[in-house]
């Protein structure tokens, strides 16, 4: 069945520092979204990345696709506080594009 | 925020106990998810609905049924809770198949 792999699990970083969390699939995908969750929130969604190869910027974040459509990172630049969170990757469950399955997520903690 | 509301926001129920969740929603959005968030897995499936009285099984439904009777709510009921549904429970609206999802606020249910 589908597997969708996030590493890595946790991540502590110092303020300032980047950090990188990666998605991986055991399919092809159609398309792979992120969401971030802060401590005690919900979900929200950050982007939703289609063609292979793309790359998305929001300000310090940016998103790729890898080229086969199998893989995709989320990249932040000097990070700050008000990025902790849980990173989440999700791709269309194979054989319906109208169900989700998350990653596990990436667990980002940011420390002065 | 998208116009989600889900209650009750926090329960604390015994074993055995039938328990309803309840997700309303005001963008008359077709798509209707609802989630569990535990430790280590992420977010789970538990069901779905495309349309009125259309809904399907998710990735753990077992111990679930839906309901949607209405385009705006969509409920969950555990019929007789167990220490193993004791979660972070969300629910989710989008307005098409693959698209962004919107989610709630969160229920925490605790099963003592």
């Amino acid at each position: 069945g589908q597997q969708v792999m996030q590493i890595p699990q946790y991540q502590h970083v110092q303020e300032g520092e980047d950090f990188t969390t990666y998605c991986n699939s055991s399919t092809t995908l159609s398309n792979i979204q992120w969401y971030k969750q802060r401590p005690g929130g919900h979900p929200v969604f950050l982007i939703q990345l289609v063609k292979s190869g793309e790359v998305k910027k929001q300000k310090r974040l940016t998103f790729q696709f890898g080229e086969a459509k199998k893989n995709s990172s989320l990249h932040i630049t000097a990070t700050q506080t008000t990025d902790v969170g849980t990173y989440f990757c999700a791709v269309p469950r194979a054989g319906t594009a109208s169900k989700l399955t998350f990653g596990t997520g990436t667990r980002l903690q940011v420390t002065l | 925020d998208a116009g989600i509301t889900q209650s009750p926001r926090h329960k604390v129920t015994e074993t055995g106990t039938p328990v309803t969740l309840r997700c309303h929603q005001t963008e008359n959005h077709r798509y209707m998810y609802w989630y569990r968030q535990d430790p280590g897995h992420g977010l789970r499936l538990i069901h779905y609905s495309y349309g009125v009285k259309d809904t399907d099984k998710g990735e753990v439904s077992d111990g679930y049924s839906v309901s949607r009777s209405k385009t705006e709510d969509f409920l969950l009921t555990l019929e007789s809770a167990t220490s193993s549904q004791t979660s972070v429970y969300f629910c989710a609206i989008s307005g098409s198949s693959g698209n962004t999802i919107y989610f709630g606020e969160g229920s925490w249910l605790t099963v003592v």
